[in-house]
């Protein structure tokens, strides 16, 4: 079955520094990852995803994602935090039954 | 000009009662699904439908029951509701098995 593990339920990072959060996922077929953002009271927001093909994946808001086949990882991230980015971001793997399998969520704090 | 529009945004309702939440999408999507997220984020698919048919029902009390009238619409119906049933509820919607899912804006439902 599928599974996605985010390490750190809380990441905090400095106004202008880079941002990491990682995500390793488990699939059982070739997998399509997700990254989502949650801003507080709102939906999730598609940032970015990996279906095929090239492995380094560009989103919106700057942020992008390298899908690592080797060490099951999908880790997000953006080289220079803005305050706007605080929020919760979720990874997902798609099984092939047509869900998404949601991690635990990390929630990204931003300090000026 | 919402994607994926839910009603209502908050619902305040005693136990026992018997609530609904709509959803809508204007995408021309296949597929539609209910999200669960709890206090503590976490995301679970609860339902998915294809073309008005119910495709995934995950481990789902017998008391929540979708109804599809049309792929555009998926609604979601609670019977004797319970304090445990307080959550958020997503519904989210999809081209295609696999592809990234568009989510509402959520439905947070209390129950007192």
């Amino acid at each position: 079955a599928q599974s996605v593990t985010q390490l750190g339920s809380h990441v905090s990072v400095s106004e202008g520094a880079l941002v990491l959060l990682r995500c390793n996922y488990s699939s059982s077929v070739p997998p399509y990852l997700f990254w989502y953002v949650q801003y507080p009271n709102q939906g999730l927001q598609l940032l970015l995803k990996y279906t095929t093909g090239a492995t380094l994946v560009k989103g919106i808001n700057g942020f992008e994602a390298e899908f690592k086949k080797s060490e099951t990882s999908f880790h997000l991230t953006k080289p220079s935090a803005h305050m706007s980015d605080a929020a919760e971001y979720f990874c997902a793997v798609s099984d092939p039954f047509q869900k998404l399998v949601f991690g635990t969520g990390t929630r990204l704090l931003v300090s000026p | 000009d919402t994607a994926v529009s839910q009603t209502p945004k908050y619902l305040v309702t005693q136990m026992g009662n018997d609530k609904s939440i709509k959803c809508e999408q204007n995408l021309g999507h296949d597929t539609m699904y209910w999200y669960k997220q709890d206090s503590k984020k976490f995301l679970k698919i609860m339902f998915s439908y294809n073309n008005k048919e119910l495709i995934i029902n995950e481990t789902v009390p017998n008391r929540f029951s979708p109804k599809s009238p049309d792929k555009a619409h998926l609604n979601l119906h609670i019977n004797s509701l319970e304090l445990g049933d307080s959550a958020v509820y997503f519904c989210a919607s999809s081209q295609v098995a696999q592809s990234e899912a568009f989510f509402g804006q959520g439905t947070r439902l209390t129950v007192v």
